[in-house]
């Protein structure tokens, strides 16, 4: 079975700080997606990313970056400098590959980030 | 372009009524999902539309159905709604890439 597990609930930090947000991920199949979206407080979800299982390049955008991992099945998200403006829950998901249609994604919980001032 | 659109923003039902919730995709995008969202945690998968066939069902009761129309847009049906029920419904399109959300429908079971 598919799963996503992020173990971070919530996150404080300050602006300015960087910080990580951690993603473990189970699944049986060799080919597959994983995902990050942030959801802000008006509960919209807002893509950020997806990479391959084939793809292990870390990526930056930005002030942002991600972290692939197979051989510890792990896709961190890092925030360089973090602003007020990235306060929202941040979730993690994992896809089949081959659904060229696209659809069901599996979630973790979130991940709740509050960047204060 | 748009983005997904969702119909109504926020509703109110009570226990044992029966509920339609609408989605409009983004132009070209021919996939539609959906989604449920309890407050605290992530969404959980309802159904997956391509081409006005069903193409993935998660594990929810019969009592939710969906379809998807000619223009592709979709509808999701909740019959003899429980106080489970309430949650945020998530519509997502797609085109062969990420799923792209729309904004949500706040179901509110009293």
């Amino acid at each position: 079975a598919q799963k996503v597990t992020q173990a971070q609930t919530e996150i404080s930090v300050v602006e300015k700080e960087d910080v990580t947000l951690d993603c473990v991920y189970e699944t049986r199949d060799t080919t597959y997606y994983l995902f990050w979206y942030k959801q802000p407080p008006s509960g919209e979800l807002v893509f950020l990313i997806r990479r391959n299982s084939f793809d292990e390049q870390n990526e930056i955008s930005g002030r942002y970056s991600w972290n692939f991992q197979k051989s510890t099945s792990s896709f961190n998200f890092t925030i360089t400098a973090s602003q007020v403006v990235d306060s929202a829950v941040y979730f993690c998901a994992l896809s089949e590959m081959g659904l060229n249609q696209g659809g069901k994604l599996i979630f973790g919980q979130g991940t709740e980030l509050s960047v204060k001032p | 372009d748009a983005g997904v659109t969702q119909s109504p923003t926020h509703l109110i039902k009570t226990r044992g009524q029966q509920v339609t919730l609408r989605c409009s995709p983004i132009s070209g995008h021919k996939s539609v999902s959906w989604y449920q969202q309890v407050l605290g945690q992530g969404p959980q998968f309802i159904f997956q539309y391509y081409e006005k066939e069903e193409r993935g069902r998660g594990n929810f009761p019969d009592r939710f159905s969906a379809r998807q129309f000619p223009n592709y847009s979709s509808e999701l049906n909740v019959n003899a709604l429980l106080l489970g029920d309430s949650a945020l419904y998530l519509c997502a399109s797609s085109r062969a890439g990420p799923e792209y959300f729309g904004p949500g429908t706040r179901l509110t079971v009293t």
